[in-house]
């Protein structure tokens, strides 16, 4: 069972290249979400989906965009990096969002734009 | 936004060594949750809290859901090498505006092994 599959594990882009993160989950869960992880700052939440179709902003969406074609899959997309943007970057998944639902984390992506 | 403090922001421990940390809030909080990260890895949950006053333990683990609902506590009982890492709390509060039902995270707790 490989729960939260995030690729790649690491990125080097330049400023206002673009690219997309992935993330795939295999437990069927409606609810995934994407966080960024700054030194001193916690887990930010990015962007999130209750299910295929359905996404919606979470606390720090400026700068990247997400679809959720289907259960499995949420990739989140950089359309013009920013040095700002240099973070690690965690998919987070759930059965759904919600009271006995914790989230289930993948190993993140170190994303640094220079 | 809604913030969750949680303390201290680090500590330094001794195998053996008992430790305790928390997270507290101004806002009421449906569901409280602790995760450990270790380095380059994902967190990974550790304790779930659905109820005001619940006391749960998980070996050596045990976290609490404060009455007030603002506020949870993990401790970690004799301390052993592996328990180096950050822990983060996360808590669902009763309300968060568009993004309701989500997750909110302590900024973390970083546990080291003393020199």
């Amino acid at each position: 069972n490989a729960g939260v599959t995030q690729t790649p594990k690491f990125q080097v882009l330049k400023t206002g290249q673009s690219m997309t993160l992935q993330c795939a989950q295999d437990m069927n869960h409606e609810y995934m979400s994407w966080y960024r992880q700054d030194p001193g700052m916690g887990l930010r939440l990015i962007h999130y989906s209750v299910g295929a179709g359905i996404t919606d902003q979470g606390e720090v969406p400026n700068g990247y965009n997400v679809s959720r074609s289907t259960t499995e899959d949420f990739p989140l997309r950089l359309l013009s990096a920013a040095p700002s943007q240099t973070s690690v970057y965690f998919c987070a998944s759930s059965y759904q969002l919600g009271v006995g639902s914790p989230l289930h984390f993948g190993n993140g992506t170190r994303l640094t734009v220079t | 936004g809604q913030q969750l403090n949680q303390s201290p922001q680090s500590m330094f421990i001794q195998e053996g060594e008992d430790v305790s940390m928390n997270c507290t809030s101004s806002s009421i909080f449906n569901t409280w949750l602790w995760y450990k990260q270790d380095p380059g890895e994902g967190p990974v949950l550790l304790i779930a809290l659905y109820k005001a006053g619940e006391l749960t333990s998980n070996g050596r683990l045990t976290a609490q859901f404060g009455i007030t609902r603002k506020d949870s506590f993990l401790n970690i009982s004799a301390s052993i090498p592996s328990d180096v890492g950050i822990y983060f709390c996360a808590g669902q509060p009763v309300s968060y505006g568009g993004s309701q039902g989500n997750l909110i995270f302590g900024k973390g707790t970083k546990l080291s092994v003393k020199p």
